[in-house]
């Protein structure tokens, strides 16, 4: 069935850089899209989210790329803090009468001080 | 304004025994959703409930259900448990389905 991955499980960054986690989708029919921050011992926090007629949204720290022609989202984030450590995952959706969102594998991402 | 909460947090059941979990939505909102989350299959979605009818389901066995009441308070039920629904429970709600869902802190069940 469709999928949504991510490119890499791990990202370790330095306090005060910028972080990008990457995610892949097979979907062609995904036209939503959204980034969850899950923290230890906590549920997904809705970070930022993004519709296929578009390419690029901005949030507070937090930018989402859509490339649609290879079916690529990232989640940058400005000015990594430690508070920002967390799984980071991407999810999907596709219009229709079955609206449901499919969860990438998440990505580990660990601020060094 | 409260979050979603979710009780209990911590389950442990025997295989073969049922189980209820319980979700309180944000107040407003009328969709409720579940997932399921584990370390080898990350998160799937169970179903989600809308004004008391259920309007989305995943690729989840029978023993999986459940309901959403007036108040749009839910609960899901897994009967007859297997080691391999051993797991973190997630609820999340919104007012309208997938969009700007807030999740609560899930249910750990271990089923042993």
């Amino acid at each position: 069935g469709e999928s949504v991955g991510l490119h890499l499980p791990t990202l370790s960054v330095q306090e005060g850089d910028n972080s990008i986690i990457n995610c892949a989708y097979s979907n062609s029919a995904s036209d939503y899209f959204i980034w969850y921050k899950q923290e230890s011992g906590k549920g997904p926090q809705f970070i930022i989210d993004i519709r296929s007629n578009m390419d690029k949204r901005q949030g507070q720290r937090v930018t989402v790329l859509l490339n649609k022609t290879v079916k690529h989202l990232s989640l940058q984030i400005a000015a990594t803090q430690p508070g920002d450590s967390a799984v980071y995952f991407c999810a999907e959706t596709s219009s229709g009468s079955a609206r449901q969102l499919t969860f990438g594998s998440g990505t580990q991402l660990t601020v060094l001080p | 304004k409260a979050g979603v909460t979710q009780t209990p947090r911590y389950l442990i059941k025997t295989r073969g025994q049922q189980v209820t979990l319980s979700c309180s939505p944000i107040s407003g909102h009328r969709s409720v959703s579940w997932y399921q989350q584990t370390p080898g299959q990350g998160l799937q979605f169970l179903f989600e409930y809308f004004s008391e009818t259920q309007r989305n389901k995943g690729n989840f066995p029978g023993r999986f259900s459940g309901r959403q009441f007036s108040n749009s308070r839910s609960e899901m039920n897994v009967s007859t448990l297997e080691l391999g629904d051993s797991a973190l429970y997630l609820c999340a709600s919104s007012f309208y389905g997938i969009y700007e869902q807030y999740f609560g802190p899930g249910t750990r069940l271990t089923v042993t």
